[in-house]
């Protein structure tokens, strides 16, 4: 079966801190997995996906099929990073997405 | 290039009657999936229509049903309402290559279903 399991339903920190957001996942084969991010009142859009390894606003998240996780970080915080995050998972040849259940992150000023 | 759009954006039903919402994907966009959204179960897949065919069934009873249009827009159906159906439903599209590549998918801003 496929489940993504992020551990934090909350994460506050400081502006200029670090941030890492945990996501786990299982699944028996080569998963495709994302972040995806919504800020208020606006729709759910896609941060990151592990396959084109590349930095968005700053965020990075590295695929650990050893420990089968997919955690996203960002060196230095900002207030602007207030949002709820979601760690989804997709199986090969399907558009099916598998969602945590997500991280609000909140950051102080 | 224009989102996803879903229509209606809330909706207030009652218990027993049946409702259908509507989805217009990107322009070009081939494939289009459905998600329920509720503060209990998080994000849960609901199906996957790709050129008039459902290539994806989540694990949804059979009053979740759905269709696709030759021009790629999508409807589901809810018969029968329950309160447990109370929900964000969100729709994405994704290009979806002729190979049958996964791509993106672009969430729209979903319905909001009320059911008293």
């Amino acid at each position: 079966a496929q489940r993504v399991t992020q551990p934090e339903k909350l994460l506050s920190v400081f502006k200029g801190a670090p941030v890492e957001l945990k996501c786990n996942y299982s699944y028996s084969g080569s998963p495709e997995l994302f972040w995806y991010v919504q800020y208020s009142r606006q729709r759910l859009q896609l941060l990151l996906r592990h396959i084109s390894r590349e930095s968005i606003k700053g965020f990075t998240a590295d695929l650990n099929k050893g420990e089968t996780s997919f955690h996203l970080k960002k060196p230095f915080a900002q207030e602007e990073d207030s949002a709820m995050y979601y760690c989804a998972l997709r199986a090969g040849g399907s558009e099916k997405l598998v969602f945590g259940k997500g991280t609000k992150l909140t950051v102080n000023p | 290039k224009a989102g996803v759009t879903q229509t209606p954006r809330y909706l207030i039903k009652t218990r027993g009657q049946q409702v259908t919402l509507s989805c217009s994907p990107i322009s070009g966009h081939r494939s289009v999936s459905w998600y329920q959204q509720t503060p209990g179960q998080g994000l849960q897949f609901l199906f996957e229509y790709f050129s008039e065919t459902q290539r994806n069934k989540g694990n949804f009873p059979g009053r979740f049903s759905g269709r696709q249009f030759s021009n790629s827009r999508s409807e589901m159906n809810v018969s029968t309402l329950e309160l447990g159906d109370s929900a964000l439903y969100l729709c994405a599209s994704s290009l979806l290559g002729l190979a049958g590549a996964a791509d993106t998918q672009y969430f729209g801003p979903g319905t909001r279903l009320t059911v008293l």
